[in-house]
């Protein structure tokens, strides 16, 4: 089956700088999605980018897109103490390819942001 | 906003006890979908329900689950015959459709003794 597989595994920075995490990921998708979770908490949904798409925004976040290379880059920009969690990204057509896949996820990127 | 909300949070059992894992996912969502995280290791999908039938399982999802949407806001996750390495983080998700956004409820952490 298909992996997400997130880098780095921990990074922790200042407030105010800017958080790069990428994902590379093995086999066809139709859409990747990022979550968040934070320690011992459910996943919040953050950004779901269409295998048809390169690029997308959402507040301070903006996440890529590039299928030749298998691969997915988070960018979350003017970072924040409350941003402080794990980070996952999440494929879907690693199952039968129907219309309710399972996502597959990565091991995450645990994001420390220094105040 | 909806949410997907889950019941209960913590849940302690021996092991060889059933359990059930309780869900009210979105109420307009169609997809439902059971996911489980060990600790410190990756979420990994268990399974997805759609028109009142299993869509997809994974490899984890053996003859000890079943899944059961018993009336319209309902679904749950029952585990016959618990073992210590059930002992997880059960996410229960739901989504409009298949391919879009999948939003998880808090999760239930299930503790096997």
């Amino acid at each position: 089956s298909q992996q997400g597989e997130e880098d780095p595994q921990a990074l922790s920075i200042q407030e105010g700088e800017n958080a790069t995490m990428n994902c590379s990921y093995k086999t066809s998708i139709n859409n990747l999605q990022w979550y968040r979770q934070n320690s011992g908490r459910g996943l919040v949904h953050l950004i779901l980018i269409r295998s048809n798409e390169r690029e997308k925004h959402s507040g301070r976040l903006r996440v890529t897109l590039d299928t030749s290379k298998k691969s997915s880059s988070l960018l979350i920009t003017a970072s924040r103490a409350a941003d402080t969690a794990s980070y996952f990204c999440a494929t879907d057509g690693g199952y039968s390819g129907g219309g309710a896949d399972g996502l597959t996820f990565g091991k995450g990127t645990h994001l420390i942001i220094q105040p | 906003e909806p949410e997907v909300t889950q019941t209960p949070s913590h849940q302690v059992t021996q092991m060889g006890q059933e359990v059930i894992l309780r869900c009210v996912p979105i109420s307009n969502h169609l997809y439902f979908y059971w996911y489980r995280q060990i600790l410190g290791q990756k979420v990994e999908f268990l399974v997805s329900f759609y028109n009142n039938e299993i869509s997809e399982k994974s490899e984890i999802f053996d003859d000890q689950f079943s899944v059961e949407r018993p009336d319209g806001s309902n679904f749950t996750l029952k585990i016959r015959s618990t073992k210590l390495e059930d002992s997880a983080m059960y996410f229960c998700a739901s989504s409009v459709y298949g391919p879009n956004e999948q939003y998880f409820g808090p999760g239930t952490r299930l503790t096997v003794t």
